[in-house]
């Protein structure tokens, strides 16, 4: 079944632990996104990936970092997690033939930091 | 900068009509876009304008007005289902990277 498919769904982390979210998509969609979701602020972006080996910076993306070696792998990255990143975390991808302006949300990661 | 707004929270009967707005202040344009978000699951994309004037699909229909930076959502023949949260969304360059309102909550009561 095409998709975007993440791993964990969710996480209890104490405070200094490093963690990696894991995203990966089946439909050869050119660009990848990682948002992250907390109570009354919306979806806000953290980083993004236009194509295999190029990332970038989105409007949160502090304490976190992300790699695109293929087309289909987005793994984001935590490097000492703080209790402020505890929030639910969506992978997204967009594709070329769909438009830029069409996203495809994974289910979510649940993570949670003591 | 840039910044969205859309109504916090929005309740309306089943049956009815409900719209949803959105006004946006960015330093480009290149559409916007609605997503539907039920709780405890992902959004899902629901219409997208680039242009002014109204996209139908099924029930649901957005309009967007660039002049005036305003869009809404317009959901008729309300159903239960469709209570959930609304986000609209802008891309404001030849990127790929959306940027999110903080997304209207709908009641749909019976």
């Amino acid at each position: 079944i095409a998709g975007i498919t993440q791993a964990p769904t969710s996480q209890i982390l104490a405070a200094g632990r490093r963690m990696t979210l894991r995203c990966t998509q089946d439909m050869r969609h050119n660009a990848m996104y990682w948002y992250r979701q907390d109570l009354g602020l919306g979806l806000r972006l953290i980083h993004y990936s236009n194509t295999a080996g190029t990332t970038g910076k989105g409007e949160v993306p502090d304490g976190y970092s992300v790699s695109r070696a293929n087309t289909d792998d987005f793994p984001l990255t935590l490097a000492s997690a703080v209790p402020s990143q505890t929030s639910v975390y969506f992978c997204a991808s967009s594709g070329k033939t769909s438009g830029a302006d069409t996203q495809y949300f994974g289910p979510g990661t649940r993570l949670t930091v003591l | 900068g840039q910044s969205l707004e859309q109504p916090s929270e929005v309740t309306a009967v089943e049956g009815a009509i409900v719209q949803i707005n959105c006004t946006y202040q960015t330093s480009g344009f290149y559409g916007l876009s609605w997503y539907q978000q039920h709780d405890g699951g992902a959004p899902t994309f629901l219409s997208y304008n680039a242009l002014d004037g109204l996209e139908e699909t099924g029930r649901f229909s957005s309009f967007l007005s660039r002049s005036d930076s305003y869009g809404y959502l317009l959901l008729q023949e309300l159903q239960m289902k469709d209570s959930a949260s609304y986000f609209c969304a802008v891309r404001v360059n030849s990127g790929y990277a959306l940027n999110f309102g903080k997304g209207t909550s709908l009641l749909v009561t019976p």
